[in-house]
C-alpha cells in the first residue's frame, strides 16, 4: 500500500514556541491531506483539509492563525503550530488520498509535547 | 449531536467471545463507512470498508443500515491480539472523514 511519513516522530518544545510537522507521500501524489488531533483517550478531530496549491480549509472551533497549514507540492503537506501552549499537546496525524482510489492512507504521526 | 456517534466501550471479553461493536451517523448524505484498528499510541489502520450488502473478512463482518443510519462490526472467535480501540469513520464527499471517538476492547485469557 501507499506510503505516508511523518516527521518529527516525537517533539518536546517550550511554551510559546512554534512547531513545524511534515507530512509526505513517499510513493504517490497526494491531491488532498488532512490533518488531525487526537488528545488521550479521545478520537481523531479533524482540523483542516489541504489541498496542493490552495488554502486550507478549517474545522469549525480550529484556529488558522494557530495552526499554519501549507500544502505546496503533492508529496509535502506542512502543518505548524504558532506559539504553542501546553493545551496543545497532543497527537498529530495527516493523511494523504491520490483521489485515483478511494483509500485514505495515515502516516505514524506526531507526538507534540509542550512543556 | 456528534457526527458519528459510538458505544463508550471498554468492552472486556474472553478468548472465544463474539464481541459487537455499534455505531451511528447523523449525515444523511454520507457516502462511504469504515472500521479502522488502532493500537496504543500509532495511527489507524483500515480495518474494512462497510457496504450495505454487508462484508466479511475472516472473523470480521461489518454490515451497514442507510435507513437506520448505522453501522456495525462483529469479531467471532476474539483473540488477545484484536485488543485494540475500534474506529467507526464516515466519509462524505471529498474524502473528508469523519471518526467516532472509538470502543476500546479488551479480550483476556
Amino acid at each position: 500500500g501507499a506510503v505516508v511519513s511523518q516527521h518529527p516522530s516525537r517533539v518536546i518544545c517550550k511554551s510559546g514556541t512554534s512547531v513545524k510537522i511534515e507530512c509526505r507521500s513517499l510513493d504517490f501524489q497526494a491531491t488532498t491531506m488532512f490533518w488531525y488531533r487526537q488528545f488521550p483517550k479521545k478520537s481523531l478531530m479533524l482540523m483542516a483539509t489541504s489541498n496542493e496549491g490552495s488554502k486550507a480549509t478549517y474545522e469549525q472551533g480550529v484556529e488558522k492563525d494557530k495552526f499554519l497549514i501549507n500544502h505546496a507540492s503533492l508529496t509535502l503537506s506542512t502543518l505548524t503550530v504558532t506559539s504553542a501552549h501546553p493545551e496543545d499537546s497532543s497527537f498529530y496525524i495527516c493523511s494523504a488520498t491520490s483521489g485515483r482510489d478511494y483509500e485514505q492512507y495515515f502516516g505514524p504521526g506526531t507526538r507534540l509535547t509542550v512543556t | 449531536r456528534k457526527e458519528v456517534e459510538q458505544d463508550p466501550g471498554p468492552f472486556n471479553v474472553p478468548e472465544g467471545a463474539t464481541v459487537a461493536f455499534n455505531c451511528t451517523y447523523s449525515n444523511s448524505a454520507s457516502q462511504s463507512f469504515f472500521w479502522y484498528r488502532q493500537d496504543c499510541r500509532k495511527e489507524p489502520k483500515l480495518l474494512m470498508s462497510v457496504y450495505s450488502s454487508g462484508n466479511e473478512d475472516g472473523r470480521f463482518t461489518a454490515q451497514l443500515n442507510r435507513a437506520s443510519q448505522y453501522i456495525s462490526l462483529l469479531i467471532r472467535d476474539s483473540k488477545l491480539s484484536d485488543s485494540a480501540t475500534y474506529l467507526c469513520a464516515v466519509r462524505g464527499g471529498g474524502f473528508k472523514t469523519i471518526f467516532g471517538a472509538g470502543t476500546r476492547l479488551f479480550v483476556k485469557a
